[in-house]
């Protein structure tokens, strides 16, 4: 079936540091790939999206490139603020317009 | 700006009550949807419409219904509320156009069933 894995648990780190978090998926054909991000107290955001293989989406220093030969759409941030604390959701999109979500990764990011 | 509301973001019920819950989304999309969101278990589909008076189930439907009388109004009824039915409950809509399928969502309601 259709379905996203993310690494396990929170992320805690420093601020200025350099942010990755794991996506893999699974699918039949070429789905596109979606981050959605969550702040506290709110709903989810799209944060970016990425529709074929090889495409990077990018978005508020946030980027994630589709790869096709390790199924993969991995989240990086060069350098973290204490603003992008928030609970980070990947998706993908398949069927009648329906998301399948991974479980989310905490983020916190110290001053 | 597109917008996504949700009736409540903080609703007290009893077990055994019949709870409402009511989205509106002001973007003329066709695709509604309701989720939960349970800690560790990330977001859940449990219903969602592609028309008015349309719906399927998603992942989770049971002890769940939906009403959609109208294409901007899409309404998440637990008939007989339990205390497993404590969750965030997340609303979101998405046009039918593929080029323009990401799902906008609601600030989310959390119900507690005590």
């Amino acid at each position: 079936g259709n379905s996203v894995t993310q690494m396990e648990g929170p992320v805690t780190l420093s601020e200025e540091a350099f942010l990755t978090i794991n996506c893999t998926y699974t699918a039949t054909g070429y789905p596109s790939l979606f981050w959605y991000v969550q702040y506290p107290g709110e709903g989810l955001q799209l944060l970016l999206k990425a529709t074929k293989a090889d495409d990077k989406g990018s978005n508020k220093g946030f980027e994630a490139t589709y790869r096709k030969e390790t199924t993969s759409f991995h989240l990086e941030k060069g350098s973290v603020q204490v603003s992008d604390s928030a609970v980070y959701f990947c998706a993908l999109h398949y069927g009648n317009n329906r998301l399948a979500f991974g479980k989310g990764n905490q983020v916190v990011v110290i001053p | 700006d597109v917008k996504v509301t949700q009736s409540s973001r903080y609703l007290v019920k009893r077990t055994g009550e019949k709870v409402f819950l009511e989205c509106v989304q002001d973007m003329d999309h066709e695709n509604m949807f309701w989720y939960r969101q349970d800690p560790g278990l990330g977001l859940r589909l449990i219903y969602f419409s592609y028309d008015v008076k349309m719906k399927e189930k998603g992942d989770i439907p049971e002890g769940y219904s939906v009403s959609r009388e109208k294409k901007e109004r899409f309404s998440l009824i637990l008939e007989s509320a339990s205390t497993n039915q404590t969750s965030m409950y997340l609303c979101a809509s998405s046009s039918r156009d593929q080029a323009r399928y990401e799902q906008y969502f609601g600030p989310g309601t959390r119900l507690t069933v005590t």
